[in-house]
């Protein structure tokens, strides 16, 4: 159990243009779910911590405006990269935490999206 | 928030020998701390965790130390094979703001020479 998945796998799109990413748990209901981002070679940054039913929490430095986040259910979120530019190239990974009643929480990660804005 | 820094960043070894990697934390009320292996291009997957009312916790050829008052933890792989050469992360978890979020170490890249 525990499955996570990221839809589209890899994206490539034009300057300006807007690309939405789905993030699914499969098999069980997320009460958080994040969202990374990872540039070749380095870490995962967390961009957003996303809660069913209310608005994310951005980390510094990363627009809201810009990643629209959307949690519409326990098994669901989305993240839209709008006015997409050349700089937001990157690997979009997502994650979600699965409820086991302490606070231990595991992370289980989705396979990534690959944005490439041209 | 919470800052995690990982040494080395990279790590180079023969086939057979151990590789040790070493994660430092700020935020002294973390209380789990999980190492990933990520393959290129993959998602990161959790290889082993600890939590702070432990010392050490082993799996195998995996094993993982936590020293709470020096706020540091090590990942500790015995008997490296080929297949053991990734990107290895250390994380803590952070319950600033009040979300559980995990801070990921800068990352190792482990080679294992055959």
């Amino acid at each position: 159990g525990a499955v996570v998945s990221q839809h589209p796998s890899w994206v490539i799109c034009k300057s300006g243009t807007s690309v939405k990413i789905e993030c699914r748990s499969l098999d069980f209901q997320a009460t958080t779910m994040f969202w990374y981002r990872q540039f070749p070679k380095q870490s995962l940054m967390l961009m957003a911590t996303s809660n069913e039913g209310s608005k994310a929490t951005y980390e510094q430095g990363v627009e809201k405006d810009k990643f629209l986040i959307n949690h519409a259910s326990l098994t669901l979120s989305t993240l839209t990269v709008t006015s997409a530019h050349p700089e937001d190239s990157s690997f979009y990974i997502c994650s979600a935490t699965r409820f086991a009643g302490r606070s231990y929480n595991e992370q289980f990660f989705g396979p990534g999206t690959r944005l490439t804005v041209l | 928030g919470e800052n995690v820094e990982q040494h080395p960043s990279t790590l180079s070894v023969q086939e057979g020998d151990s590789a040790v990697i070493k994660c430092t934390y700020s935020d002294s009320a973390s209380n789990y701390f999980p190492w990933y292996k990520q393959e290129l291009g993959k998602r990161p997957q959790l290889i082993i965790d600890i939590r702070s009312n432990v010392g050490e916790k082993k799996d195998q050829r995996i094993a993982v130390t936590l020293n709470k008052t020096a706020k540091h933890f090590s990942l500790h792989i015995t008997e490296t094979q080929p297949e053991d050469s990734a990107v290895y992360f250390c994380a803590a978890k952070d319950r600033s703001g009040g979300y559980q979020k995990v801070t990921f170490g800068t990352g190792t890249k482990l080679q294992v020479i055959p």
